[in-house]
């Protein structure tokens, strides 16, 4: 399959841990995306990369939210010292060259963060 | 920045009739305009897109109209199917790399 991927799919996690989520896009897209849904809404910008450079981060990524695109492949979307307020969906969205043309955003399955 | 409304937040149809979903948008830097498509427990899927230089896209059942000077578009389903039963979100591209998503309209297709 070549479309975008995460993992892992759920997370359950105590409050005050740190967690990790990791997105892999459609190889030959260079935009990444990652966006946090809550329930009945839709989803929310966090931060954006170009290739290995983060180009856009929303106001909503506290310093608690850091998120990495080393080789311009893969991302990670890092949150430390987790607060129950963090419990959403985490979705990953890639466009590039190819599929779709330059601005098509496709989505991952997203990964539920669920914090006790 | 942008911001992207959405109306109805829900929408009840019967099977084979029209369902419309409106979207205004604030700036008119905004450039490009998708519709996706969720089902519950579910990633959204891109189901038609529209840019700023043209006016109405169509596919199939599924049409997208946009109004630049009015900062609005709309996506139009004919024909109703209870498997269009789902929960709707607009977006509007904004500076060339960030995307504001409407709150979603969640459409009950009743057979």
């Amino acid at each position: 399959d070549t479309g975008v991927s995460q993992d892992p799919r759920h997370k359950i996690t105590k409050r005050g841990q740190n967690v990790t989520f990791r997105c892999d896009p459609i190889s030959e897209h260079n935009r990444l995306y990652w966006y946090r849904q809550t329930l009945g809404q839709g989803p929310e910008f966090l931060t954006y990369f170009q290739n290995e450079a983060q180009l856009e981060k929303s106001r909503l990524l506290s310093d608690r939210f850091s998120a990495e695109r080393p080789k311009g492949s893969f991302s990670t979307l890092e949150i430390q010292r987790t607060e129950q307020g963090d419990s959403a969906m985490y979705l990953c969205a890639s466009s590039g060259q190819g599929r779709g043309g330059t601005d098509t955003q496709y989505f991952g399955p997203g990964t539920r963060l669920t914090v006790l | 920045g942008e911001n992207v409304e959405q109306h109805p937040s829900t929408l009840s149809v019967q099977e084979g009739d029209s369902a419309v979903i409106k979207c205004t948008y604030s700036d008119s830097a905004s450039n490009y305009f998708p519709w996706y498509k969720q089902e519950l427990g579910k990633r959204p899927q891109l189901i038609i897109d529209i840019r700023s230089n043209v006016g109405e896209k169509k596919d199939q059942r599924i049409a997208v109209t946009l109004n630049k000077t009015a900062k609005h578009f709309s996506l139009h389903i004919t024909e109703t199917q209870p498997e269009d039963s789902a929960v709707y979100f607009c977006a509007a591209l904004y500076n060339f790399n960030k995307f504001y998503f409407g709150s979603g309209t969640k459409l009950n297709v009743k057979p």
